[in-house]
């Protein structure tokens, strides 16, 4: 199994600053690779897929890089609707083993 | 309005069986793969299950296989997931969610909420 290790855990970060967040593959999933946003009681929106392409309807101000086993989530400019559980995604397998990471909460500082 | 509606949650005793189902509207649920993801309380996601767009091929999350069965019924644009034998660790929100292949989740329901509990 891929394991998916996200960091930090927790990032406190003021409306209006970037907001970095990390997330490591235990082997290479090449960009097989995807992001989605959780707000308390809803349920996940997918943000990123293929490591750096935005989905349907994503603001700019999200975007995604990276390949192999290191991905970036990066938000440039935090709204106050950004605050939320962030969980990044591989689907290098075959057949399919899904797995996400832990999850970074984006909390305001 | 796409629009997935899952239900058939609730308190379960352990060994116990119970059906799930989702509700989808707005798109033709015959043109994509399906998934079920979990999410015990307070804990991250957990895939368990995809099924192909036309029913005949499946792959289960290992702690679950042999006990869970996705399925679905395209006349009636409705996934369901039956899972047998009960476990504490069961206990989650479980989402239907739209596979944009076999890879990314691009639609999510609200989930139903599974307790498994004496």
């Amino acid at each position: 199994e891929i394991v998916m290790t996200q960091s930090p855990a927790t990032l406190s970060v003021s409306p209006g600053e970037r907001a970095t967040l990390s997330c490591r593959a235990s082997q290479s999933v090449s960009s097989n690779l995807a992001w989605y946003q959780q707000k308390p009681g809803q349920a996940p929106r997918l943000l990123i897929y293929g490591a750096s392409t935005r989905a349907t309807g994503i603001p700019v101000r999200f975007s995604g890089s990276g390949s192999g086993t290191e991905f970036t989530l990066t938000i440039s400019s935090l709204q106050s609707e950004d605050f939320a559980i962030y969980y990044c995604q591989q689907y290098n397998n075959w057949p399919p083993r899904l797995t996400f990471g832990g999850g970074t909460k984006v909390e305001i500082k | 309005q796409v629009q997935l509606v899952e239900s058939g949650g609730g308190v379960v005793q352990p060994g116990r069986s119970l059906r799930l189902s989702c509700a989808a509207s707005g798109f033709a649920l015959s043109n994509y793969a399906m998934h079920w993801v979990r999410q015990a309380p307070g804990k991250g996601l957990e895939w368990v299950a995809v099924i192909s767009y036309d029913g005949k091929t499946r792959y289960y999350a290992d702690p679950v296989k042999g006990r869970f069965i996705i399925s679905r019924d395209n006349s009636k644009n409705t996934l369901y997931l039956q899972i047998d034998r009960l476990r504490d660790e069961d206990t989650a929100v479980y989402y239907c969610a739209r596979g944009d292949g076999y890879d990314v989740f691009d639609i999510w329901g609200r989930g139903t909420m599974v307790t498994v509990s004496s």
